[in-house]
């Protein structure tokens, strides 16, 4: 019963260099998304997609890219990591069921630091 | 756009006494849902809570209950008989009907003393 996977936990890139944080949920689930928390914020959209093959901007998209190739895995690129992308990056997943009430599974967040 | 506001930076309560965090939001839609989520130290997000906003009757979990004003755009969060673990970070959420993209206040710092 593993709900949304992400790794790395925790990772320290160096300005320029780039990564990718990776998301896998196990629950067939169409939905999936990329949110960041910084300090005194609440979470901020990044990317999502609602299903293999579809992704689209949020609220917060510049210098991230994603792609979804198959239903289980969404993951998060940062092509050229800048300190601002100092953050705790959270991925969720939701089935498209208005009898759950459009319930969304959070991982438990990766933890990245650009110096 | 939608909004939400929490105003309440930080709150305090003694154990088994009662706290109310307050959310309100903005938005020109009929249909969505708010939450009510807990962020523990851990940085895990545990739902707290849902309210349907076509339904009237406020939604209640065990020790949480909200109060939903949908008129006044106004959903706040009344946590009876406190226990140290309800110690977190409490963030209030909007998802349109039917996007799965959920709006985050700046949420609430609620500290449990004994």
């Amino acid at each position: 019963n593993a709900g949304v996977t992400q790794t790395p936990k925790f990772q320290v890139l160096k300005t320029g260099q780039s990564m990718t944080l990776q998301c896998a949920q196990d629950m067939n689930h169409e939905y999936m998304s990329w949110y960041r928390q910084d300090p005194g914020m609440g979470l901020r959209l990044i990317h999502y997609s609602v299903g293999a093959g579809i992704t689209d901007q949020g609220e917060v998209p510049n210098g991230y890219n994603v792609s979804r190739s198959t239903t289980e895995d969404f993951p998060l690129r940062l092509l050229s990591a800048a300190p601002s992308q100092t953050s705790v990056y959270f991925c969720a997943s939701s089935a498209r069921d208005t009898r759950s009430g459009n319930t969304i599974y959070f991982g438990e967040g990766s933890w990245l630091t650009v110096v | 756009a939608q909004t939400v506001t929490q105003s309440q930076p930080e709150m305090s309560v003694q154990e088994a006494e009662t706290v109310t965090l307050s959310c309100t939001y903005d938005t020109s839609e009929s249909n969505y849902y708010l939450f009510w989520y807990k962020q523990p130290p851990s940085r895990q997000m545990i739902l707290v809570i849902r309210q349907e906003a076509y339904k009237q009757q406020n939604a209640t979990e065990n020790r949480f209950s909200v109060n939903f004003q949908k008129a006044a755009k106004s959903f706040s969060l009344k946590i009876s008989d406190s226990q140290l673990g309800d110690t977190a970070m409490y963030f209030c959420a909007f998802m349109k009907y039917n996007t799965d993209k959920l709006i985050f206040g700046t949420g609430t710092r609620l500290q449990v003393f004994p």
